[in-house]
């Protein structure tokens, strides 16, 4: 049992490259999210999913894309990098929302 | 949509002393309350949580207390130690297809 696990740990990128940040749960959780957490702030969500198929926005979801094909998996896209999107992108899932989340160990994502 | 606001940012307490850190929130609906703590380089892990049917959870030192009727909750960690300095977040959820809303984070420094 794994828990939630997201890969890749570190990453640079530059202005205008496009990535997927993988994030996987083996813990049959319903509910997915990534959030964002840029230095001395807080947890800021990008997306989430309350299951398969299904997925919204968050409060800051400009410039990323998310999908959810199965249970188990739910990558987050950068379409355009910015330095703006330099940042630490945790994943966290749970049964659902009203239930502890448990999360990634995050992604360390810069932007040059 | 739900709206959850956390005092103090930051908090330096005197090991052996009690911190409280204290959250509101604003959708009469959340019925669900967790705390999350953040080490240094680390993903928020779950420390403590409460519902709406219960008015105070207590866990060895730590003690969370909610107050449906003033929408807010707060943590209560008594005899503080240097492990326990970290980053705080509390969250609030309804539960269904909703999401959870996280609070900004207070910065806990305990003080040998």
């Amino acid at each position: 049992n794994a828990g939630v696990t997201q890969t890749p740990k570190f990453q640079v990128l530059k202005t205008g490259q496009s990535m997927t940040l993988q994030c996987a749960q083996d813990m049959n959780h319903e509910y997915m999210s990534w959030y964002r957490q840029d230095p001395g702030m807080g947890l800021r969500l990008i997306h989430y999913s309350v299951g398969a198929g299904i997925t919204d926005q968050g409060e800051v979801p400009n410039g990323y894309n998310v999908s959810r094909s199965t249970t188990e998996d739910f990558p987050l896209r950068l379409l355009s990098a910015a330095p703006s999107q330099t940042s630490v992108y945790f994943c966290a899932s749970s049964y659902v929302s009203n239930q502890p989340q448990h999360f990634g160990d995050g992604t360390r994502l810069s932007i040059l | 949509g739900e709206n959850v606001e956390q005092h103090p940012s930051t908090l330096s307490v005197q090991e052996g002393d009690s911190a409280v850190i204290k959250c509101t929130y604003s959708d009469s609906a959340s019925n669900y309350f967790p705390w999350y703590k953040q080490e240094l380089g680390k993903r928020p892990q779950l420390i403590i949580d409460i519902r709406s049917n219960v008015g105070e959870k207590k866990d060895q030192r730590i003690a969370v207390t909610l107050n449906k009727t003033a929408k807010h909750f707060s943590l209560h960690i008594t005899e503080t130690q240097p492990e326990d300095s970290a980053v705080y977040f509390c969250a609030a959820s309804k539960g269904g297809y909703q999401k959870v809303t996280f609070g900004t984070g207070t910065k806990l420094q305990v003080i040998p």
